[in-house]
Protein backbone atom coordinates (compact mmCIF):
# COMPACT_ATOMS: atom_id res chain seq x y z
CA UNK A 1 0.00 0.00 0.00
CA UNK A 2 1.33 3.42 -1.10
CA UNK A 3 1.35 6.02 1.92
CA UNK A 4 1.64 9.01 -0.91
CA UNK A 5 -0.68 8.39 -4.00
CA UNK A 6 0.20 10.85 -7.03
CA UNK A 7 -1.94 11.08 -10.11
CA UNK A 8 -2.33 10.76 -12.70
CA UNK A 9 0.38 8.26 -13.29
CA UNK A 10 1.13 9.64 -16.90
CA UNK A 11 0.21 12.61 -18.75
CA UNK A 12 1.34 13.83 -21.78
CA UNK A 13 1.20 17.34 -23.11
CA UNK A 14 1.93 19.99 -25.76
CA UNK A 15 4.22 22.90 -25.21
CA UNK A 16 2.36 25.92 -23.87
CA UNK A 17 -0.35 23.86 -21.87
CA UNK A 18 -0.75 23.84 -18.39
CA UNK A 19 -1.03 21.34 -15.94
CA UNK A 20 -1.57 19.85 -12.76
CA UNK A 21 -0.46 16.98 -10.67
CA UNK A 22 -1.34 15.35 -7.04
CA UNK A 23 -0.20 14.16 -4.16
CA UNK A 24 -2.56 12.51 -2.00
CA UNK A 25 -2.45 10.94 1.41
CA UNK A 26 -4.55 9.99 4.17
CA UNK A 27 -1.38 10.87 6.84
CA UNK A 28 -0.28 13.97 7.74
CA UNK A 29 3.52 14.83 7.09
CA UNK A 30 5.71 17.48 9.51
CA UNK A 31 7.12 18.39 5.62
CA UNK A 32 6.08 17.35 1.60
CA UNK A 33 8.62 17.29 -0.81
CA UNK A 34 8.98 17.48 -4.77
CA UNK A 35 11.41 15.97 -6.52
CA UNK A 36 12.14 15.42 -10.47
CA UNK A 37 13.82 12.85 -12.02
CA UNK A 38 14.90 12.30 -15.38
CA UNK A 39 16.03 9.70 -17.03
CA UNK A 40 19.42 7.72 -15.82
CA UNK A 41 19.60 10.32 -12.91
CA UNK A 42 18.28 10.15 -9.69
CA UNK A 43 15.58 12.79 -8.54
CA UNK A 44 16.60 16.27 -7.75
CA UNK A 45 14.91 18.23 -5.62
CA UNK A 46 12.51 21.30 -6.17
CA UNK A 47 11.01 22.70 -3.51
CA UNK A 48 10.17 21.61 0.42
CA UNK A 49 6.77 22.38 1.64
CA UNK A 50 6.46 22.97 6.19
CA UNK A 51 3.28 24.80 6.76
CA UNK A 52 -0.11 23.92 6.26
CA UNK A 53 -1.33 26.00 3.41
CA UNK A 54 1.82 26.93 2.29
CA UNK A 55 2.33 28.22 -1.16
CA UNK A 56 5.77 28.26 -3.20
CA UNK A 57 6.79 29.49 -6.46
CA UNK A 58 9.40 27.95 -8.70
CA UNK A 59 9.59 29.99 -12.33
CA UNK A 60 6.31 28.59 -13.48
CA UNK A 61 5.76 25.81 -11.01
CA UNK A 62 3.12 26.60 -8.19
CA UNK A 63 3.58 24.07 -5.51
CA UNK A 64 1.02 24.03 -2.26
CA UNK A 65 0.90 22.05 0.29
CA UNK A 66 -3.10 21.09 1.55
CA UNK A 67 -4.43 22.81 4.96
CA UNK A 68 -4.37 19.57 6.75
CA UNK A 69 -0.84 18.39 5.46
CA UNK A 70 -2.20 15.24 3.82
CA UNK A 71 -2.07 16.75 0.45
CA UNK A 72 -0.10 19.05 -2.21
CA UNK A 73 -0.41 19.69 -5.75
CA UNK A 74 2.37 21.17 -8.36
CA UNK A 75 0.92 23.28 -10.87
CA UNK A 76 3.11 24.24 -14.18
CA UNK A 77 2.39 27.24 -16.53
CA UNK A 78 3.21 26.67 -20.15
CA UNK A 79 4.80 23.71 -19.61
CA UNK A 80 8.00 23.52 -21.93
CA UNK A 81 9.52 20.06 -23.44
CA UNK A 82 12.35 20.60 -20.83
CA UNK A 83 9.62 20.27 -18.19
CA UNK A 84 9.79 16.47 -19.10
CA UNK A 85 10.55 13.78 -16.34
CA UNK A 86 9.10 11.72 -13.82
CA UNK A 87 7.69 14.14 -10.91
CA UNK A 88 7.88 12.42 -7.23
CA UNK A 89 6.67 13.68 -4.40
CA UNK A 90 7.61 12.96 -0.51
CA UNK A 91 6.95 12.93 2.83
CA UNK A 92 8.64 13.27 6.12
CA UNK A 93 6.65 11.26 8.96
CA UNK A 94 4.99 13.77 10.83
CA UNK A 95 5.68 11.34 14.07
CA UNK A 96 9.00 10.28 13.22
CA UNK A 97 11.93 11.76 14.15
CA UNK A 98 13.88 9.21 12.31
CA UNK A 99 13.98 11.16 9.00
CA UNK A 100 12.50 8.47 6.78
CA UNK A 101 11.11 9.99 3.93
CA UNK A 102 8.17 8.05 1.83
CA UNK A 103 7.68 8.61 -2.27
CA UNK A 104 5.30 8.27 -4.08
CA UNK A 105 4.97 6.30 -7.39
CA UNK A 106 5.40 9.20 -9.39
CA UNK A 107 3.54 11.21 -12.61
CA UNK A 108 6.08 10.93 -15.61
CA UNK A 109 5.27 13.85 -17.77
CA UNK A 110 6.19 14.54 -21.28
CA UNK A 111 6.00 17.33 -22.90
CA UNK A 112 5.88 17.85 -26.58
CA UNK A 113 7.14 20.86 -28.47
CA UNK B 1 31.69 17.69 -2.69
CA UNK B 2 30.75 15.28 -5.56
CA UNK B 3 27.80 14.36 -4.47
CA UNK B 4 26.27 10.28 -3.92
CA UNK B 5 28.96 7.97 -5.42
CA UNK B 6 27.55 4.77 -6.68
CA UNK B 7 29.00 1.60 -8.58
CA UNK B 8 28.89 0.38 -10.34
CA UNK B 9 26.13 1.97 -12.77
CA UNK B 10 25.19 -0.65 -15.08
CA UNK B 11 25.72 -4.51 -13.75
CA UNK B 12 24.38 -7.05 -16.03
CA UNK B 13 25.00 -10.39 -14.09
CA UNK B 14 23.60 -14.44 -14.62
CA UNK B 15 20.55 -15.58 -12.51
CA UNK B 16 22.72 -17.13 -9.04
CA UNK B 17 25.47 -15.16 -8.74
CA UNK B 18 26.08 -12.63 -6.01
CA UNK B 19 25.72 -9.17 -7.04
CA UNK B 20 27.11 -6.30 -4.94
CA UNK B 21 26.23 -2.49 -5.48
CA UNK B 22 28.23 0.46 -3.04
CA UNK B 23 27.61 3.44 -1.94
CA UNK B 24 29.76 6.59 -0.88
CA UNK B 25 27.20 9.01 0.44
CA UNK B 26 28.21 13.06 0.74
CA UNK B 27 30.77 13.55 3.74
CA UNK B 28 28.85 14.51 7.00
CA UNK B 29 25.60 13.26 5.87
CA UNK B 30 24.35 11.20 8.60
CA UNK B 31 21.16 9.44 6.51
CA UNK B 32 21.73 6.58 4.17
CA UNK B 33 18.70 4.91 1.91
CA UNK B 34 18.70 2.70 -0.05
CA UNK B 35 16.02 2.25 -2.65
CA UNK B 36 14.73 0.26 -5.56
CA UNK B 37 12.86 1.64 -8.68
CA UNK B 38 10.74 -0.27 -11.32
CA UNK B 39 7.84 0.64 -13.48
CA UNK B 40 5.40 -1.52 -12.00
CA UNK B 41 6.12 -0.56 -8.07
CA UNK B 42 7.86 2.61 -8.35
CA UNK B 43 10.97 3.70 -5.40
CA UNK B 44 10.92 1.40 -2.72
CA UNK B 45 12.87 1.95 0.79
CA UNK B 46 14.82 -1.18 1.02
CA UNK B 47 16.66 -0.19 4.02
CA UNK B 48 18.26 3.24 5.71
CA UNK B 49 20.79 3.96 8.39
CA UNK B 50 21.93 6.39 11.05
CA UNK B 51 25.41 7.25 11.84
CA UNK B 52 25.97 3.65 10.27
CA UNK B 53 23.39 1.73 12.00
CA UNK B 54 20.70 0.22 10.13
CA UNK B 55 17.46 1.61 11.52
CA UNK B 56 14.56 -0.17 9.09
CA UNK B 57 15.10 -3.20 6.85
CA UNK B 58 11.60 -3.63 6.73
CA UNK B 59 11.53 -3.30 3.05
CA UNK B 60 14.23 -5.62 1.97
CA UNK B 61 12.34 -7.71 -0.36
CA UNK B 62 13.71 -11.43 1.46
CA UNK B 63 16.74 -12.88 2.90
CA UNK B 64 18.84 -12.75 -0.38
CA UNK B 65 19.04 -9.21 0.38
CA UNK B 66 21.54 -7.52 2.97
CA UNK B 67 23.12 -4.29 3.61
CA UNK B 68 25.84 -2.70 5.07
CA UNK B 69 27.67 0.64 6.42
CA UNK B 70 30.76 -0.46 8.00
CA UNK B 71 31.60 3.39 8.34
CA UNK B 72 30.39 6.78 7.09
CA UNK B 73 31.98 6.76 3.99
CA UNK B 74 30.95 3.61 2.73
CA UNK B 75 27.79 1.23 2.47
CA UNK B 76 27.20 -1.64 0.57
CA UNK B 77 24.09 -3.52 -0.88
CA UNK B 78 24.54 -7.15 -1.73
CA UNK B 79 22.31 -10.00 -3.38
CA UNK B 80 22.83 -13.33 -3.38
CA UNK B 81 21.73 -15.77 -4.92
CA UNK B 82 20.17 -13.01 -7.83
CA UNK B 83 17.12 -13.37 -9.54
CA UNK B 84 16.00 -12.38 -12.71
CA UNK B 85 12.90 -10.35 -10.63
CA UNK B 86 15.68 -8.58 -9.01
CA UNK B 87 16.25 -6.71 -12.20
CA UNK B 88 15.68 -2.66 -11.61
CA UNK B 89 17.30 0.51 -10.40
CA UNK B 90 18.69 0.68 -6.89
CA UNK B 91 19.33 4.05 -6.17
CA UNK B 92 21.62 5.28 -2.71
CA UNK B 93 20.39 8.58 -1.14
CA UNK B 94 22.13 10.52 1.79
CA UNK B 95 20.62 13.00 3.88
CA UNK B 96 21.42 15.04 6.67
CA UNK B 97 18.75 15.32 9.35
CA UNK B 98 17.20 17.38 10.78
CA UNK B 99 19.21 19.96 9.89
CA UNK B 100 18.70 19.19 6.05
CA UNK B 101 15.52 18.17 4.94
CA UNK B 102 16.90 17.32 0.89
CA UNK B 103 17.85 13.46 -0.24
CA UNK B 104 20.67 13.64 -1.98
CA UNK B 105 20.31 10.98 -4.97
CA UNK B 106 23.33 9.17 -6.22
CA UNK B 107 23.12 8.51 -10.35
CA UNK B 108 21.60 5.08 -9.14
CA UNK B 109 22.99 1.16 -10.37
CA UNK B 110 20.59 -0.41 -13.33
CA UNK B 111 21.39 -4.36 -12.30
CA UNK B 112 19.70 -6.69 -14.94
CA UNK B 113 19.76 -10.58 -13.96
CA UNK B 114 19.58 -12.84 -16.88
Amino acid sequence: TQLLEQSPQFLSIQEGENLTVYCNSSSVFSSLQWYRQEPGEGPVLLVTVVTGGEVKKLKRLTFQFGDARKDSSLHITAAQPGDTGLYLCAGVDRGSTLGRLYFGRGTQLTVWP
Amino acid sequence: DAGVIQSPRHEVTEMGQEVTLRCKPISGHDYLFWYRQTMMRGLELLIYFNNNVPIDDSGMPEDRFSAKMPNASFSTLKIQPSEPRDSAVYFCASRQFPTGVEAFFGQGTRLTVV
